[in-house]
């Protein structure tokens, strides 16, 4: 079971928009729209960001958003704000009623 | 509102089984609407799923641990447990438990415990 994979790190200033993607496969990201994001501060716990690939739970905020396209998945931050700055994690449903996280994206803000 | 907490041992000697229990409170562990989840993270690298469980008692592992993994739980005390045998220093992590709802995700979650292999 292989995690699904994201790119290590990304950065931009405040004010602007990033994408992280998280890529899968046909038995995974390409074939379920169980896919979800959580953000992790430092020394914190994880926290739900996305579900089903495209959903926002109540209370997070409206800048967060995400997509999926094929085998791959994707959150967007628009208006980055300096409490944006932590790390971003994808996860998927896979065959066999398992599921994988992604390999983990350190996002700066500038 | 919901809240998890993990309980366990933060120190395990290598071979012997680790034991985390995981303790439900602020709303009903036998609700046929979620199942409950363990996690880890190992120090400075990413999440791992390790294994979920139904009311019920029905389980689900991570293949990549194979047999090692145990979950069970006991809904008279609003508790999950996981057991994993056989442990080596690369089961060092943080162990988080955690709500999973129907779509596979994660909410709330624990505040995690970090557990040590180590003689």
């Amino acid at each position: 079971q292989s995690a699904l994979t994201q790119p290590a790190s990304v950065s931009a200033s405040p004010g602007q928009s990033i994408t992280i993607s998280c890529t899968g496969t046909s038995s995974d990201v390409g074939s379920y729209n169980f896919v979800s994001w959580y953000q992790q501060h430092p020394g914190k716990a994880p926290k739900l960001m996305i579900y089903e690939a495209t959903k926002r739970p109540s209370g997070v905020s409206n800048r967060f958003s995400g997509s999926k396209s094929g085998n791959t998945a994707s959150l967007t931050i628009s208006g980055l704000q300096a409490e944006d700055e932590a790390d971003y994690y994808c996860s998927s449903y896979t065959s066999g009623s398992t599921q994988v996280f992604g390999e983990g994206t350190k996002l700066t803000v500038l | 509102q919901l809240q998890l907490q993990e309980s366990g041992p933060g120190l395990v000697k290598p071979s012997e089984t680790l034991s985390l229990t995981c303790t439900v409170s602020g709303g009903s562990i036998s609700s046929s609407s979620y199942h409950w989840g363990w996690i880890r993270q190992p120090p400075g690298k990413g999440l791992e799923w390790i294994g979920s469980i139904y009311y019920s008692g029905s389980t689900y592992n991570n293949p990549s641990l194979k047999s090692r993994v145990t979950i069970s739980i006991d809904t008279s005390k609003k508790q999950f447990s996981l057991k994993l045998s056989s442990v080596t220093a690369a089961d060092t992590a943080v162990y988080y438990c955690a709500r999973r709802f129907a779509d596979y995700s994660f909410d709330p979650w624990g505040q995690g415990t970090l557990v040590t292999v180590s003689s």
